[in-house]
């Protein structure tokens, strides 16, 4: 069965911290790959996608991701945080036998000012 | 375009109240998604559509809850009688599947209080 784990369930950090948040999957086919955003009282937000092409994908607000087939990773990255990246962050993957993400339990980003 | 839309964004009903939420995918889009969002539980898919035609409702808890989707663009999740467990957000998502990918876009949710 498809699935998705993130590694980390709560991160705190402080403005200006690196951050690295892990998602692996399993799944035997051609996958999409997914990392979502939901900021407090709101609604989820694409950060970045991956389908096909150079591994690494850039994403918005300086988000980046990495796809590593053989380890079967997808692990979201930031050089630098701020304040306002605290949200709560989702992995997820697309598969096209059914047309449905399947999404990860998610991390939430705490940054200290 | 607008995106997803959904209303009502927040409902506060009593305990065996009936309660219909509504959505409207972004037009185009073939697919639909019911999502709801609890502190305890977390994000789970509820249902989905393709082309109106329900494709997999083994996320619905129980026999409570139905979906409809009488056209491409609108769906309604329901609940009947409504419980106090059901309190949480639900997400309505649409997607598009150009090219293999499924890119989802959410709507901004239900708030719903049962009471």
């Amino acid at each position: 069965a498809q699935s998705v784990s993130q590694h980390n369930h709560h991160v705190i950090l402080s403005e200006a911290a690196s951050l690295e948040l892990g998602c692996n999957y399993s799944y035997g086919g051609t996958v999409n790959l997914f990392w979502y955003v939901q900021y407090p009282g709101q609604h989820l937000q694409l950060l970045l996608k991956y389908f096909s092409g150079d591994p690494l994908v850039k994403g918005i607000k300086g988000f980046e991701a990495e796809f590593i087939k053989s380890k079967f990773s997808f692990n979201l990255r930031k050089p630098s945080v701020q304040w306002s990246d605290t949200a709560e962050y989702f992995c997820a993957v697309g598969s096209s036998n059914t047309g449905k993400l399947i999404f990860g339990q998610g991390t939430t980003l705490q940054v200290k000012p | 375009d607008a995106g997803v839309i959904q209303s009502p964004r927040h409902e506060v009903t009593e305990m065996g109240q009936e309660v219909t939420l509504r959505c409207k995918p972004i037009s185009g889009h073939d697919y639909l998604f019911w999502y709801r969002q609890t502190m305890m539980r977390g994000l789970e898919l509820l249902i989905y559509f393709n082309n109106n035609v329900p494709i997999d409702d083994s996320g619905m808890p129980e026999d409570r809850f139905s979906a409809k989707m009488p056209n491409a663009s609108f769906s309604t999740l329901k609940i009947q009688p409504s419980e106090p467990r059901d309190s949480a957000v639900y997400f309505c998502a649409s997607s598009f599947t150009d090219r293999g990918t499924y890119e989802q876009y959410f709507g901004p949710g239900t708030r719903l209080t049962v009471t």
